[in-house]
């Protein structure tokens, strides 16, 4: 089945570090893909989208390219603020038929960034 | 333009009991998905109404079901709750089009504990 794995977390860095959050995944057809982020108790908020191969997601200094070589979707930034600190999940969706409505996630990876 | 609502916010129920939560759509947007959200994973897809019916559902058993209503809002309901139901609830909402499917926009959930 559809499946999304990201790299272990938590992820913590210094204020102005470069990030890069790894995420894979396994696919039937050509789906399309996200980055949303979770801040503390609120629900998930679209980060960037890519939705064919080659693609670059980009949104508030985040970046991510659609790589269908390597079925990978990671998240870079170049200079992280403590305003990022949060949990970032990928997630894929199918294209076609009725699928508009299901995303397939990744576990989330925590990012805690310190002044 | 109005976003995703959901009620109540937090919930405290019993094991056996049954559970309604609800959620209002964002503004234009005629699809509903549910996801499930335990403590430190990703959400998992639940179900999803288009047109007032279920058109796609995951692993979850038949305890777990919805509404869609004329204008578009919904409701989750677990009957038979158990202990393992505690989680974070998310509702999201799409609009399904012809050519193209908008992202999902997410609530930022109800939180259910069974005890």
């Amino acid at each position: 089945g559809d499946s999304v794995t990201q790299m272990e977390g938590p992820v913590t860095l210094s204020e102005e570090a470069f990030l890069t959050i790894n995420c894979t995944y396994t696919a039937t057809g050509y789906p399309s893909l996200f980055w949303y982020v979770q801040y503390p108790g609120e629900g998930l908020q679209l980060l960037l989208k890519a939705t064919k191969a080659d693609d670059k997601g980009s949104n508030k200094g985040f970046e991510a390219t659609y790589r269908k070589e390597t079925t990978s979707f990671h998240l870079e930034k170049g200079s992280v603020q403590v305003s990022d600190s949060a949990v970032y999940f990928c997630a894929l969706r199918l294209s076609g038929g009725t699928s508009y409505g299901k995303l397939t996630f990744g576990q989330g990876t925590i990012l805690t960034v310190h002044p | 333009e109005t976003g995703v609502t959901q009620s109540p916010t937090h919930l405290i129920k019993t094991r056996g009991q049954q559970v309604t939560l609800r959620c209002s759509s964002q503004s234009g947007h005629n699809t509903v998905s549910w996801y499930q959200q335990a403590l430190g994973q990703g959400p998992q897809f639940i179900f999803q109404y288009y047109r007032e019916e279920e058109n796609g559902r995951g692993n979850f058993p038949p305890r777990f079901s919805g509404l869609q209503f004329p204008n578009y809002s919904s409701e989750l309901n677990v009957n038979a709750l158990e202990l393992d139901d505690s989680a974070l609830y998310l509702c999201a909402s799409s609009l399904a089009g012809a050519v193209r499917n908008s992202p999902l926009h997410f609530g930022n959930g109800t939180r259910l504990t069974v005890t």
